[in-house]
């Protein structure tokens, strides 16, 4: 699996958007780029996730470049509650093959009031 | 839907006892898969199971054994505990990852062992 690049922390102001952008230069062709988060040592969360189109759902839009080397996940209006460290992934989607995930350090997004 | 869920929460062990981790999905994945983290750390993968009576080693297999003897059901086993193994466990089921299908973590197992 490719590896990814994050910073390590960032802050927004409660209300305002959040960018959390990921470096993947060395994505393979049928590699996804997923995003979890992690809220105070829970399980991992599942957000979003995506292959070359852009997607949104609920939480969070994903925007992956068109040569798809880099993506930024977009909380479009932060609470506090988005507090949390977010880690970027990528990971095969080829049927068969094992598909474990492979989580780096993340980044730590902080939203003050 | 209680997703995936871990069983002990909490444990603390004395060097050199054993215990088993029981991790346990209703959504009849076929893939399923235990993580280690440490404080401050990603979580790293120690073993997975593709399917009912398959394992696999992960990126820090060392003094864990596993066991998938049916499908909604992955066993991790401490044989020896040492105080190196103190940490929280997360377990992990999806489907096959063909159409880029999602991974959902259960709440975590803190372990100590002193």
């Amino acid at each position: 699996d490719a590896k990814t690049t994050q910073p390590t922390s960032m802050d927004c102001a409660e209300g305002r958007a959040a960018n959390l952008p990921c470096n993947h230069s060395t994505i393979s062709g049928n590699e996804y780029v997923y995003w979890y988060r992690q809220i105070h040592s829970q399980g991992p969360q599942y957000i979003i996730h995506g292959l070359k189109n852009n997607e949104t759902n609920e939480m969070a839009s994903l925007i992956i470049t068109e040569d798809r080397k880099s993506s930024t996940l977009i909380l479009p209006h932060a609470t506090l509650r988005d507090t949390a460290v977010y880690y970027c992934i990528v990971r095969v989607a080829s049927s068969g093959a094992n598909s474990k995930l492979t989580f780096g350090k993340g980044i730590t997004l902080s939203v003050r009031p | 839907n209680a997703g995936v869920t871990q069983t002990p929460k909490f444990r603390v062990l004395k060097t050199g006892q054993s215990m088993t981790l029981l991790c346990a999905q209703d959504m009849n994945h076929e893939y399923m898969y235990w993580y280690r983290q440490d404080p401050g750390m990603g979580l790293r993968l120690i073993h997975y199971s593709v399917g009912e009576g398959t394992t696999a080693k992960g990126e820090v297999p060392d003094g864990y054994n596993v066991s998938r003897l049916k499908k909604q059901n992955f066993l991790l086993g401490l044989e020896s505990a040492a105080p190196s193994q103190t940490s929280v466990y997360f377990c992990a089921s999806s489907y096959p990852p063909g159409t880029g299908n999602t991974i959902y973590f259960g709440e975590g197992s803190w372990l100590t062992v002193v």
